[in-house]
């Protein structure tokens, strides 16, 4: 079963520090998403990501927030100068079709195992 | 602009059954089922594409109510193995861009 692989699983930083984490997304899945959830709360969307561009992204999603596809197949979320609010579980996803009408089922979301970042 | 499901948490023995509901202020397009385990990335359980579509497999279904832009995942004869966090999820945009978004989650709780 294809999956998606998110390293690493565990970070611990202090406030201000940047971090990057890391996703290896399903092979033949063209769009990518990043989902952050803070312990027991619900899952957020922060940004989608296709053809090496920001597709949608939210309100959380703001200047301290970056994403970028380096090689055909890491993609990452950058968290410039990071802040103790910025704890969670960080979800990455992938999908072989978009978010969307008519693409029958194609757009199931497959999630990573998550990268919990801790901010001291 | 973030589909409400309800109950928020429920507590169930073994054997009895259970109801979920996701209901949104806006158009469903689709509506999507996923259980997290503590700890676990949401695991994908069905995904409704059509006003009045039923889907189910094993002892769990779900139906959709594109008019009443509600949600409903049954859940019958339960197993420890379905405690978790159950998230409906639905597709909103406008104008051929959209994004992926998910309910407020519902906490089932299994017991022996």
């Amino acid at each position: 079963e294809p999956e998606v692989t998110q390293t690493p699983s565990h970070q611990v930083t202090q406030m201000g520090q940047e971090v990057i984490l890391r996703c290896v997304p399903i092979s033949n899945h063209l769009y990518f998403y990043w989902y952050r959830q803070i312990l027991g709360q619900k899952v957020e969307f922060l940004v989608s990501f296709y053809n090496n561009e920001i597709s949608e992204k939210s309100e959380i999603f703001d200047d301290q927030f970056s994403v970028e596809r380096p090689d055909g197949s890491n993609f990452t979320l950058k968290i410039r100068s990071t802040k103790l609010e910025d704890s969670a579980m960080y979800f990455c996803a992938s999908s072989e079709a978009p978010p969307g009408r008519g693409h029958a089922g194609a757009n199931v979301l497959t999630f990573g195992a998550g990268s919990r970042l801790t901010v001291l | 602009q973030q589909p409400v499901q309800s109950p928020q948490a429920v507590i169930l023995r073994e054997g009895e059954d259970a109801v979920i509901n996701c209901s949104s202020s806006k158009a469903l397009y689709s509506v999507h089922w996923y259980r997290q385990k503590h700890g676990e990335a949401p695991i994908f359980l069905m995904i409704l594409l059509k006003g009045g579509e039923q889907k189910g497999h094993d002892k769990i279904s779900a139906s959709f109510n594109e008019k009443k832009q509600q949600s409903s995942l049954y859940l019958t004869a339960s197993q420890l193995s379905y405690s978790g966090t159950y998230f409906c999820g639905t597709e909103i945009g406008t104008s051929g861009t959209y994004k992926y978004i998910f309910g407020t989650g519902t906490r089932l709780k299994v017991l022996a």
